[in-house]
């Protein structure tokens, strides 16, 4: 079945630089990447989602890229802020699974 | 306000005494779904639901039972919880696939001794 592994599972940075999560899916099928942000304690809440038929999408300062060549996505966010540290989640969908999370945590 | 409304949100109960957690959306969401969160493993789909009386198995069904008989209400049934069901559980629904934003309700805690 469909496995998403997600890397780093923790990343600490400095306030203002910018912050890289990978994840690779072994289903080619897949055809939706969405990404999810949980803050402590709180509900997964959705911060952007690419589709297959595009390579990159940006909102303010956070983009997606995907590869499906490859098959793996990564999320980027520059500029990072305080208020960005909570754990993020990828999956993927043909079925929606979900990697294991990477804990963010921005230093200011 | 648009939102998934999940109940108990913390319950601490003994193995093999039957509990439900309910879930409801004021979206009119025809896809709706329960997801186990624990460390390190991200978020399991238990089960989901197309639509009205259809349900159908995630990937960690194993001790949990489902009903979909109004579109709104999703109820996730242990009939006899074990320890290994102590979890984060999240209720989610979205307008009518898996293939679009996900809606989570605010979590339900369960510790079962």
């Amino acid at each position: 079945g469909e496995n998403v592994e997600q890397h780093p599972s923790t990343l600490s940075v400095q306030e203002g630089d910018s912050a890289v999560i990978k994840c690779t899916y072994s289903d080619s099928a897949s055809n939706y990447f969405p990404w999810y942000k949980q803050e402590l304690g709180k509900r997964p809440q959705l911060i952007i989602d690419i589709r297959s038929n595009v390579g990159e999408k940006k909102d303010q300062r956070i983009a997606v890229t995907l590869n499906k060549t490859a098959k793996h996505f990564s999320l980027h966010i520059t500029e990072t802020q305080p208020e960005d540290s909570a754990v993020y989640f990828c999956a993927a969908l043909d079925k929606l699974i979900f990697g294991a999370g990477t804990r963010l945590a921005v230093h200011p | 306000e648009a939102q998934v409304t999940q109940n108990p949100r913390y319950l601490i109960t003994v193995t093999g005494k039957k509990l439900t957690v309910t879930c409801s959306q004021n979206m009119n969401h025809e896809y709706m779904s329960w997801y186990r969160q624990d460390p390190g493993l991200g978020l399991r789909q238990i089960y989901y639901s197309m639509n009205v009386e259809v349900t159908d198995k995630g990937d960690v069904p194993e001790g949990y039972k489902v009903s979909r008989k109004e579109k709104r209400n999703f109820p996730l049934i242990l009939e006899s919880p074990s320890p290994n069901q102590t979890s984060l559980y999240f209720c989610a629904s979205s307008r009518d696939s898996q293939n679009q934003p996900q809606h989570f309700g605010d979590g339900t805690r369960l510790s079962i001794l």
